[in-house]
């Protein structure tokens, strides 16, 4: 079974600039999470997302932005790039249960703003 | 903001040593869980204890959890140098997402 697939692995952008990051869930998977890690704030909630609808968001700007397609696979997007946003992006999904149970995460986007 | 705070922040053993490290967090949960994650890479899932647990065992890992005390604690038996890695501990308060606490990095010497 594939795991969690996330693209790109590795980008530069400058300030001012938007980024678009894809994350593929594994199959079956319906509920995909997205995290940002930075050595500062740690790992930071950024939204989940199931069956195409947002089901909760945490405490970012609305620079940041996302949305699930009908088939899992989700995007998330930043716009206006601050130097601040310089970090690892996590994607994770899991079947969407209730609860949260085990999450399976991907290897990361590591985004870096000049 | 994190829900957890971990505990020692960094800690370095020998192989074979056991490791320990703690969790604690702020609001009721619905269950706890531990992930590891080598340097730079994604987060890889270790255990999960329910709120009606205490104590929960994996291979080498032994999880317990205090919700009176709102704590949670990781054991790694008799380590090796590839457990060298940040360990996370994360809650699910029912909200639909996990709250990561700020990690215990983990350094095994051979």
């Amino acid at each position: 079974k594939a795991g969690v697939t996330q693209t790109p692995r590795y980008l530069i952008k400058t300030r001012g600039q938007q980024v678009t990051l894809s994350c593929s869930p594994i199959s079956g998977h319906r509920s995909v999470s997205w995290y940002q890690q930075t050595p500062g704030q740690g790992l930071q909630f950024l939204f989940e997302y199931f069956s195409e609808t947002q089901r909760n968001k945490g405490n970012f700007p609305g620079r940041f932005s996302g949305r699930q397609f009908s088939n899992s696979r989700s995007e998330m997007n930043v716009s206006t790039l601050e130097l601040g946003d310089s970090a690892l992006y996590l994607c994770a999904s899991d079947r969407g249960a209730r609860n949260t149970g085990e999450l399976f995460f991907g290897e990361g986007s590591r985004l870096t703003v000049l | 903001s994190q829900q957890g705070e971990e505990d020692p922040q960094a800690l370095s053993i020998q192989e074979g040593e056991n490791a320990t490290m703690n969790c604690s967090y702020k609001t009721s949960i619905n269950n706890l869980q531990w992930y590891r994650q080598n340097s730079g890479r994604g987060l890889v899932h270790l255990i999960l204890i329910r709120s009606n647990e205490r104590e929960k065992h994996s291979g080498r890992l032994r999880v317990t959890l205090d919700t009176s005390k709102k704590s949670s604690s990781l054991l790694i038996t008799a380590s090796r140098a590839a457990d060298t890695a940040s360990y996370f501990c994360a809650t699910d308060a029912n909200d639909y997402k996990l709250s990561f606490g700020a990690g215990t990095t983990v350094t095994v010497r051979a």
